[in-house]
């Protein structure tokens, strides 16, 4: 079972933020958190990860508790090609063949 | 680069045939894998190579199943005999060497049908 939880769905309108939170609270203190998307009839794709410290790329942020229980992953301006599957998930470096893909969040970005 | 490659694109199929599907990963990656998609079961990782030999193999649901890695630029994964609950959406997937920083990049997937 995906060791994170993460809401069902969420809608964003086009231009704003996209805030899609994530909660692992049974985390350990070597697992990162990794972000996937995955747009219909796509394979996923890797968006940002991070073990402490809060990160930024040019797809997304990244914030990240300070207790490490949960994050947030920031679309700073989303944009209807945004709308996929989000997947939050946990693992330890070098686990890419024990990342454990569980629901994901729809955000649906709309006009 | 033109990613990770996988054919066919769709397959539709008979229950008790054998289906073949293939993968081209991104060159100069170490590592590969396949996964496979449904509704009721999400993504999930049936089996993964390093330097071409199978690593992991916990996750393929039966002996039916089978997936080989000749050399560094091509794997299959075989379904002999197919039957309809194996129709999913199965992707391939490479990375770089072993490390946290490193990413998987999937391929579009192969949207299986068993009928």
């Amino acid at each position: 079972d995906a060791k994170t939880t993460q809401p069902t769905s969420m809608d964003c309108a086009e231009g704003r933020a996209a805030n899609l939170p994530c909660n692992h609270s049974t985390i350990s203190g070597n697992e990162y958190v990794y972000w996937y998307r995955q747009i219909h009839s796509q394979g996923p794709q890797y968006i940002i990860h991070g073990l402490k410290n809060n990160e930024t790329n040019e797809m997304a942020s990244l914030i990240i508790t300070e207790d490490r229980k949960s994050s947030t992953l920031i679309l700073p301006h989303a944009t209807l090609r945004d709308t996929a599957v989000y997947y939050c998930i946990t693992g330890y470096g070098g686990s890419q063949g024990n990342l454990i893909f569980g629901k994901g969040t729809k955000l649906s970005v709309k006009p | 680069d033109a990613g990770v490659i996988q054919s066919p694109r769709h397959e539709v199929t008979e229950m008790g045939q054998e289906v073949t599907l293939r993968c081209k990963p991104i060159s100069g990656h170490d590592y590969l894998f396949w996964y496979r998609q449904t509704m009721m079961r999400g993504l999930e990782l049936l089996i993964y190579f390093n330097n071409n030999v199978p690593i992991d193999d916990s996750g393929m649901p039966e002996d039916r199943f089978s997936a080989k890695m000749p050399n560094a630029s091509f794997s299959t994964l075989k379904i002999q005999p197919s039957e309809p609950r194996d129709s999913a959406v199965y992707f391939c997937a490479s990375s770089p060497t072993w490390g946290a920083h490193e990413k998987l990049f999937f391929g579009s997937g192969t949207q299986l049908s068993v009928l």
